[in-house]
């Protein structure tokens, strides 16, 4: 079974412009998330889809959003970019087991740069 | 609402010398608990979790690590590392009810020297 994929794996913007990333989960899967991941904060979360459905969110700002597709596949995106939006940006699916016990598999993300 | 804390940003050791990465976690609710590992330019994959039962898991490659519910600790060990092991290690937890969600540790860098 393939993984799960991410494009593009690098992206540089300039300050002010928004960008779209991508996310494949594995076949199957029907949960998608997607964290930040800076040196300074570690992982953070950013949201969760599930069946086309935002059902979790983080505390970031209304800039950052996402949709997922009946195919599962999920797309984020940033508006009006910012320097601190630099970042790994990680996708992981899961089957949705019941209350969490299913394992996230990761993507190996998309490194944004903000100039 | 759940916290994990990773006290340790970096651990450094020597070949075949045991590690512990620690990881205490608050949380009202009861969690589960994961490690997940980071090589260089990759994603995380999972290295064990604690849904339930024995308190002590261990992963196929060495790692064991013990759920502490007094404590709320989840600390990974490993007795004997390897160069290979060099990685950044997270723990997660994620709430046993209701619409779950993954919290993960500012993670633990561990550099393992010849």
């Amino acid at each position: 079974k393939a993984g799960v994929t991410q494009t593009p794996r690098y992206l540089i913007k300039t300050r002010g412009q928004q960008v779209t990333l991508s996310c494949s989960p594995i076949s199957g899967h029907r949960s998608v998330s997607w964290y930040q991941q800076t040196p300074g904060q570690g992982l953070q979360f950013l949201f969760e889809y599930f069946s086309e459905t935002q059902r979790n969110k983080g505390n970031f700002p209304g800039r950052f959003s996402g949709r997922q597709f009946s195919n599962s596949r999920s797309e984020m995106n940033v508006s009006t970019l910012e320097l601190g939006d630099s970042a790994l940006y990680l996708c992981a699916s899961s089957l949705e087991l019941a209350g969490g016990t299913d394992t996230q598999y990761f993507g190996p993300g998309t490194r944004l740069t903000v100039l | 609402a759940q916290s994990v804390t990773q006290l340790d940003s970096q651990v450094p050791v020597f070949e075949e010398a045991p590690v512990e990465l620690r990881c205490n976690y608050s949380s009202s609710v009861s969690v589960y608990l994961f490690w997940y590992v980071q090589y260089p330019n990759q994603g995380l994959q999972l290295l064990l979790k604690y849904l339930s039962g024995s308190t002590l898991v261990e992963s196929i490659n060495g790692f064991e690590a013990e759920f502490n519910k007094s404590q709320t600790s989840f600390h990974l060990r490993k007795p004997s590392v390897h160069i290979s092991d060099t990685a950044e290690y997270f723990c997660a937890v994620s709430p046993t009810s209701g619409t779950y969600k993954y919290i993960f540790g500012t993670g633990t860098r561990l550099k393992v020297l010849a």
